[in-house]
């Protein structure tokens, strides 16, 4: 089994509908993120976590929200899904670092979502 | 602020030549640095990770980058291109709290 799981893998759907991803792990890592990539514009940070109650906003948040239900379970929300939003979405996350974040990134396989 | 810069976004070699991305960073700390790459319909794989040990990193698959702090760079390179290695190829550089992504090489290995 994968150790970042993102379900579903593939979603099409029409705008103006809610559509959740979901995000698990089984690495025990505390930090996790939601990031979106776009051909040619590399991965861009969306929502990040570094326990249950600590969520922050990444550069390009703006119709998004997040949940983090456990240390294992990390949600993205769209509540209002619009065309501009069709994108492959990664969850990933990240060991410990202490000050310095030098763990790398683990990321699942991707969820890819069209707006129609 | 941190930052980076792929400076080549497509690249085609042949198989069995060698393989040179490169990557430019701007950070204000000591930073880490990532090669991930990405198959196609797949997630990202780690390559290879800087942390302020040794400069010349080694990798999976034969791959390798060299951390040049005067020149702000850490290209990935690979002596002979295999064809299984045609993938988008993204540098990462690391703070405190984030990881910031350049914006991919497009890697095609003609036979």
């Amino acid at each position: 089994d994968a150790d970042v799981t993102q379900t579903p893998r593939n979603r099409i759907t029409k705008t103006g509908k809610r559509i959740m991803l979901e995000c698990s792990q089984t690495k025990g890592h505390d930090r996790m993120y939601w990031y979106r990539q776009d051909p040619g514009l590399g991965l861009r940070l969306i929502y990040y976590s570094f326990d249950v109650k600590d969520i922050n906003k990444g550069e390009i948040s703006d119709g998004y929200s997040v949940s983090r239900q456990a240390q294992a379970k990390f949600s993205l929300s769209l509540e209002s899904a619009i065309p501009n939003q069709t994108a492959l979405y990664f969850c990933a996350t990240s060991g410990p670092g202490g000050g310095r974040n030098t763990g790398e990134l683990f990321f699942g396989e991707g969820s890819r979502l069209t707006v129609l | 602020a941190q930052s980076v810069t792929q400076l080549d976004s497509h690249v085609s070699v042949s198989e069995g030549t060698p393989v040179l991305l490169r990557c430019n960073y701007s950070s204000s700390y000591s930073p880490s640095l990532f090669w991930y790459v990405q198959h196609p319909n797949k997630g990202l794989q780690l390559l290879l990770k800087y942390t302020s040990a040794a400069t010349l990193v080694k990798g999976i698959n034969g791959f390798e980058a060299e951390f040049k702090k005067s020149e702000t760079s850490f290209h990935l390179t690979k002596p002979s291109a295999h064809m299984s290695d045609a993938a988008e190829y993204f540098c990462v550089v690391s703070d405190w709290d984030q990881f910031y992504f350049g914006t991919g090489t497009s890697l095609t290995v003609i036979p």
